[in-house]
């Protein structure tokens, strides 16, 4: 692929705090974005998700913004708990070829 | 939603054997399946790509002789680790998309590989 992660950046939050976590991506063809959560010992669960088409895209707590222009991801998270603490991944697909991981993130909440 | 189950979620293997992890579709049809491969503290590599009844697709430096992959079924994909040693030693994630889930959203549980 051509965005493989190599460390594990971490970012360091209070409870209550909002998240923001960035991701840049490298295929200019890419098309389909999506955020992972991998708590330690399991599998990636998806978050939210969004297509080129959009610049933004809400779900519960989350919010996902995309900038096309400099291949640029978020992936905020509102009112951050504890059990928010995980890696985050962001990942990147282009016509439905497989997906590929961007560097993940780990988040850390503290109480 | 979709559910993706994967098995075994840990298992130590002696060097030489081989071992075999499932990865299976509950709730719909899967006619791609993807297998990565983690290290830790690192992001997910994918291995290869497996459609149903036809030869696995594998990445570029992935010994395909090494890590046997079975796509028989809609719903059962296997990925057999043949002739294990200690640097086979991952955590192994699969993935399956088909219909009526959306293309490559849903992982399984990972399977966590020793070999000793």
């Amino acid at each position: 692929g051509e965005s493989v992660g190599l460390h594990l950046p971490t970012l360091s939050v209070q409870e209550g705090d909002n998240s923001i976590i960035n991701c840049a991506y490298s295929n200019s063809a890419s098309d389909y974005f999506i955020w992972y959560k991998q708590e330690s010992g399991k599998g990636p669960q998806f978050i939210i998700d969004i297509r080129s088409n959009m610049d933004k895209r809400q779900g519960q707590r989350v919010t996902v913004l995309l900038n096309k222009t400099v291949k640029h991801l978020s992936l905020q998270i509102a009112a951050t708990q504890p059990g928010d603490s995980a890696v985050y991944f962001c990942a990147e697909s282009s016509g439905y070829s497989t997906l590929t991981f961007g560097k993940g993130t780990m988040l850390l909440v503290s109480p | 939603g979709a559910v993706v189950s994967q098995h075994p979620s840990r298992v130590i293997c002696k060097s030489g054997t081989s071992v075999k992890i499932e990865c299976r579709s509950l709730d719909f049809q899967a006619t791609t399946m993807f297998w990565y491969r983690q290290f830790p503290k690192q992001s997910l590599m994918l291995m290869a790509t497996s459609n149903e009844g036809s030869k696995a697709t594998y990445e570029q430096g992935v010994e395909k002789d090494k890590f046997l992959i079975n796509h028989a079924s809609l719903t059962l994909s296997t990925l057999t680790v043949t002739s294990a040693h200690p640097e086979d030693s991952s955590f192994y994630i699969c993935s399956a998309s088909g219909q009526p889930a959306n293309y490559g959203y849903t992982f399984g549980s990972g399977t966590r590989l020793t070999v000793v």
